[in-house]
C-alpha cells in the first residue's frame, strides 16, 4: 500500500528560485493537508483542501500556493524561495475534515533554501 | 500562535523505566490526538481521545485528556527501545482546525 507520496525527498534552491512538492494519495480520501515542519515547532498547517475543487489557508500561509489537481493529488509551490522556508513539508490526507478524523502523512520532502 | 506546549522536550531514560509526556494549553480542544513520529518517516497516529476525564490504554502506552479538555498525557510504562521516536500531540478546536504540540523527543537506551 502506498498511502500518501510526496516528490521529492530532498531539493536544494537558490533564494529566488520557484519550485513545487507533488502529493498523491490511493486511499481515495477526500481531505489532504500540507504542513511544515521545523524544530520546537511542532507541525504546522500551511495549506489545506477539505474536498476535492477546494483550497483554504492554515496557520502559515504566506509564501505558498496550492493546488488540488484531483481528488488524489495536491501540489504545494513555493514562486520565490526564501530562506525561512528551509523546512520539512508533509503531506497528509484524511477521509474528510470529521473532529476525530485520523491523518495519514508522507514521508516527507526536505527542502534547504540557500 | 503556539496552543499547545508539550514537555519535556527531550527525554532519555534506560529500558524499563517509566515515563510521562505532558500537553498543555490554554485552549478547550473537541479532541486531542496522539502522534508518533520515527526518524524519515512521518507521524502515525496512536490515539485520539474526545471526552473530558477520558483514560485510553494501548498496550504499555496510557493516554488522558484533561477534565477541561485543555491538556491531556502519555504515560508509558517499561520503556522499550522501540517506543523511541518524537511523540506529538494534536488538538482540534471548534472550528476544526488541528494544532499540533512542540514535540516530546524521547529516546530509550538498551
Amino acid at each position: 500500500n502506498a498511502g500518501v507520496t510526496q516528490t521529492p525527498k530532498f531539493q536544494v534552491l537558490k533564494t529566488g528560485q520557484s519550485m513545487t512538492l507533488q502529493c498523491a494519495q490511493d486511499m481515495n480520501h477526500n481531505s489532504m493537508y500540507w504542513y511544515r515542519q521545523d524544530p520546537g515547532m511542532g507541525l504546522r498547517l500551511i495549506y489545506y483542501s477539505a474536498s476535492e475543487g477546494t483550497t483554504d489557508k492554515g496557520e502559515v500561509p504566506n509564501g505558498y500556493n496550492v493546488s488540488r489537481l484531483n481528488k488524489r493529488e495536491f501540489s504545494l509551490r513555493l514562486e520565490s524561495a526564501a530562506p525561512s522556508q528551509t523546512s520539512v513539508y508533509f503531506c497528509a490526507s484524511s477521509v474528510d475534515l470529521t473532529p476525530t478524523g485520523e491523518l495519514f502523512f508522507g514521508e516527507g520532502s526536505r527542502l534547504t533554501v540557500l | 500562535t503556539q496552543l499547545l506546549e508539550q514537555s519535556p522536550q527531550f527525554l532519555s531514560i534506560q529500558e524499563g523505566e517509566n515515563l510521562t509526556v505532558y500537553c498543555n494549553s490554554s485552549s478547550v480542544f473537541s479532541s486531542l490526538q496522539w502522534y508518533r513520529q520515527e526518524p524519515g518517516e512521518g507521524p502515525v497516529l496512536l490515539v485520539t481521545v474526545v471526552t473530558g476525564g477520558e483514560v485510553k490504554k494501548l498496550k504499555r502506552l496510557t493516554f488522558q485528556f484533561g477534565d477541561a479538555r485543555k491538556d491531556s498525557s502519555l504515560h508509558i510504562t517499561a520503556a522499550q527501545p522501540g517506543d523511541t521516536g518524537l511523540y506529538l500531540c494534536a488538538g482540534l478546536t471548534g472550528a476544526n482546525n488541528l494544532f499540533f504540540g512542540t514535540g516530546t523527543r524521547l529516546t530509550v537506551i538498551p
